[in-house]
């Protein structure tokens, strides 16, 4: 079965300093994999996909993600953190091309000035 | 705006009583998926629809029920209502060869007194 293992349900940083959030997987099958972020009182929006087309993929809002198959992992991550990247980041798996999203339990980032 | 609608916005209502939320997806898209969002849970699947037949359930109680009409919109009714209900629900949408990728609504916030 599917999991989405997300370490960290809180990470704090500086304003400027690196964004790294974890994330893990479990899947039978090559997974596709999303980065999705949620602001406080609105819906998820999608940062980063990976489709297997390239293992660093690059996302909007200068986020990107590296797919390790062999950890088992595909970290997010942003070189310079801004006040505005403050928000619920959630890691989700899917199987197929259809389907259910299998979500993490979220990482709150905060962004200290 | 992801082009996926949700109303109403806000929902307060009594223990056992019945309520409906609308969601209407983004254009084309055929694929319509409802998640909860609560605090003990995290973000969870209950359905999906696509292009008006029921395609898959996941963690969705017998009080809940879902249904997409000729239009593609789709109502999540949920009855008897008991407390643990109130959450966030989401309704996402996609169409087919997207590797998944699911555009979500703004939510509805159910509260249950």
């Amino acid at each position: 079965a599917q999991s989405v293992t997300q370490l960290g349900s809180h990470v704090s940083v500086s304003e400027g300093a690196l964004v790294l959030l974890r994330c893990n997987y479990s899947s039978s099958v090559p997974p596709y994999l999303f980065w999705y972020v949620q602001y406080p009182n609105q819906g998820l929006q999608l940062l980063l996909k990976y489709t297997s087309a390239a293992t660093l993929v690059k996302g909007i809002n200068g986020f990107e993600a590296e797919f390790k198959k062999s950890e088992t992992s595909f970290h997010l991550t942003k070189p310079s953190a801004h006040m505005s990247d403050a928000a619920e980041y959630f890691c989700a798996v899917s199987e197929g091309q259809g389907g259910k999203l299998i979500f993490g339990q979220g990482t709150e980032l905060s962004v200290k000035p | 705006d992801s082009g996926v609608t949700q109303t109403p916005k806000h929902l307060i209502t009594a223990t056992g009583q019945r309520v409906t939320l609308r969601c209407s997806p983004r254009s084309g898209d055929l694929s319509v998926y409802w998640y909860q969002q609560s605090l003990d849970q995290g973000l969870q699947f209950l359905i999906q629809y696509y292009n008006g037949e029921e395609r898959a359930k996941g963690n969705i109680l017998e009080r809940f029920s879902a249904q997409q009409f000729p239009d593609l919109h789709s109502e999540l009714n949920l009855s008897s209502l008991e407390l643990g209900d109130s959450a966030l629900y989401f309704c996402a949408s996609n169409r087919e060869g997207s590797y998944n990728e699911q555009f979500f609504g703004p939510g509805t916030r159910l509260t249950v007194l």
